[in-house]
């Protein structure tokens, strides 16, 4: 069945970056794009962006411009997602999800932003 | 970027009653080329991510236990809990994927009465 699974919980101070993975199996990879979603402790999701499997091209949340990356590697089905320039606002759990419009969600990776 | 919003915020039921969610979307979700709608229900329970249990306002997803059903068109939808259970205690979330950037609900936290 399909599966997705992230990297671990990362501590960042302000100002660092965050680079998570997300290994998928179960599935075709390049037949499917990947989402990238955070969640905030208390709150709903929150889109930040989509990257094809098959050809790397992105669509990135206008809030999330110039500070995200989404990447891909189709020889080991992996994607990443780098965040520069955190805050303590970028707290939250991060997740990736195979994305056919509705979402099927990796475990989740927590990022604390604290100095 | 369309703005989602659920109703109630939270909402406590009997052991085998009915639960109703419902959801609005400040523009439509349906495409009339297919006459989908681009609507999608999901289940999050504590320490876990979100589980897809509708898809197209009212597909179920394999593995989704038939009291749960979705339905409506264009701007508003509802999901519905036939027959409460324990194990449905969660916060569910209504999202659209008719155009980036996708956008969900706030959320509704559902509790047994």
């Amino acid at each position: 069945q399909v599966q997705l699974v992230q990297s671990g919980a990362e501590v960042k101070k302000p100002g660092a970056s965050v680079k998570v993975s997300c290994k998928a199996s179960g599935y075709t990879f390049t037949n499917y794009g990947i989402s990238w979603l955070r969640q905030a402790p208390g709150q709903g999701p929150e889109w930040m962006g989509w990257i094809s499997g098959y050809d790397g091209n992105t669509i990135y949340a206008e809030k999330f411009q110039g500070r995200v990356s989404m990447t891909t590697d189709t020889s080991t089905n992996t994607a990443y997602m780098e965040l520069r320039s955190l805050t303590s606002d970028d707290t939250a759990v991060y997740y990736c999800a195979r994305d056919e419009g509705w979402l099927k969600w990796g475990q989740g990776t927590l990022v604390t932003v604290s100095s | 970027d369309i703005v989602m919003t659920q109703s109630p915020d939270s909402l406590a039921v009997s052991l085998g009653e009915r639960a109703t969610i419902n959801c609005k979307s400040s523009q439509t979700v349906l495409y009339s080329s297919n006459n989908k709608n681009y609507l999608a229900w999901y289940q999050q329970k504590p320490g876990q991510p979100p589980r897809v249990l509708i898809s197209w306002a009212s597909t179920r997803e394999s593995g989704v236990p038939d009291r749960f059903s979705g339905s409506g068109s264009g701007t508003d939808f509802t999901l519905t809990i036939s027959s409460l259970q324990g194990e449905d205690v969660a916060v569910y979330y209504c999202q659209q994927y008719h155009s980036t950037p996708y956008t969900f609900g706030q959320g509704t936290k559902l509790e047994i009465k």
